[in-house]
């Protein structure tokens, strides 16, 4: 079975500064990871993807994270927080067997906040 | 450019009611998934359908849910006699599959329904 493990519930970081969430995966395939942004009352966006190849993965708004494999995780990062990056964080792994194909397992997710 | 919609987007209900929720899809795209996200929670897998074909479904989908995808475009999730324990944000995405399996499908979601159970 897959899971994913998001640690701490909750980040919060200045205007400008570094953001650094975490996700740790566990998986029996090779797998594919996903991040999502939700912001209150919404859906899930996507912010970017790794499936195979580079394992620096850019994603929309700035964000970017790296596979790796030996650590078996895929952090999120952006070199500079703005205060519209405040939202709740998902980290994703995919399923890759059988009829379980493509379903998604989720962290429990970061909350984001961002003071001025 | 048209996304996953679903309606209503938030329904308040009596215990006991029955309730239906409705997902249409990004167009042409041939999986269609229902996920279920509580408070503090990330969105937990219920089932899904590859076209009109229900392809699995969760343990945490009751007897008293059902979802169907009729010729293989909208979808509906029921769910019959609520329970205050059914309340909860029920998320839609869906993806197009590759018939290439060395390429995930990206799953794109709706803006979610709402569900409180009085």
């Amino acid at each position: 079975a897959q899971s994913v493990t998001q640690l701490g519930s909750h980040v919060s970081v200045s205007e400008g500064a570094l953001v650094l969430l975490r996700c740790n995966y566990s998986s029996s395939v090779p797998p594919y990871l996903f991040w999502y942004v939700q912001y209150p009352n919404q859906g899930l966006q996507l912010l970017l993807k790794y499936t195979t190849g580079a394992t620096l993965v850019k994603g929309i708004n700035g964000f970017e994270a790296e596979f790796k494999k030996s650590e078996t995780s895929f952090h999120l990062t952006k070199p500079s927080a703005h205060m519209s990056d405040a939202a709740e964080y998902f980290c994703a792994v995919s399923d890759r067997s059988g009829t379980s194909y493509g379903k998604l397992t989720f962290g429990q997710g970061t909350i984001l906040t961002v003071h001025p | 450019d048209t996304g996953v919609s679903q309606d209503p987007r938030h329904k308040i209900t009596k215990r006991g009611q029955n309730v239906t929720f409705r997902c249409d899809p990004i167009s042409e795209h041939n999986r269609l998934y229902w996920y279920r996200q509580t408070l503090g929670q990330g969105p937990e897998f219920l089932t899904y359908f590859q076209n009109e074909a229900q392809l699995e479904k969760s343990r945490l989908l009751s007897d008293r849910f059902s979802a169907e995808r009729p010729k293989g475009s909208f979808s509906t999730l029921e769910i019959q006699r609520t329970e205050q324990g059914d309340s909860a944000m029920y998320l839609c995405a869906s993806s197009l599959l590759a018939e290439a399996k060395s390429r995930t499908d990206t799953q794109y979601f709706g803006p979610g329904t709402r569900l409180t159970v009085l």
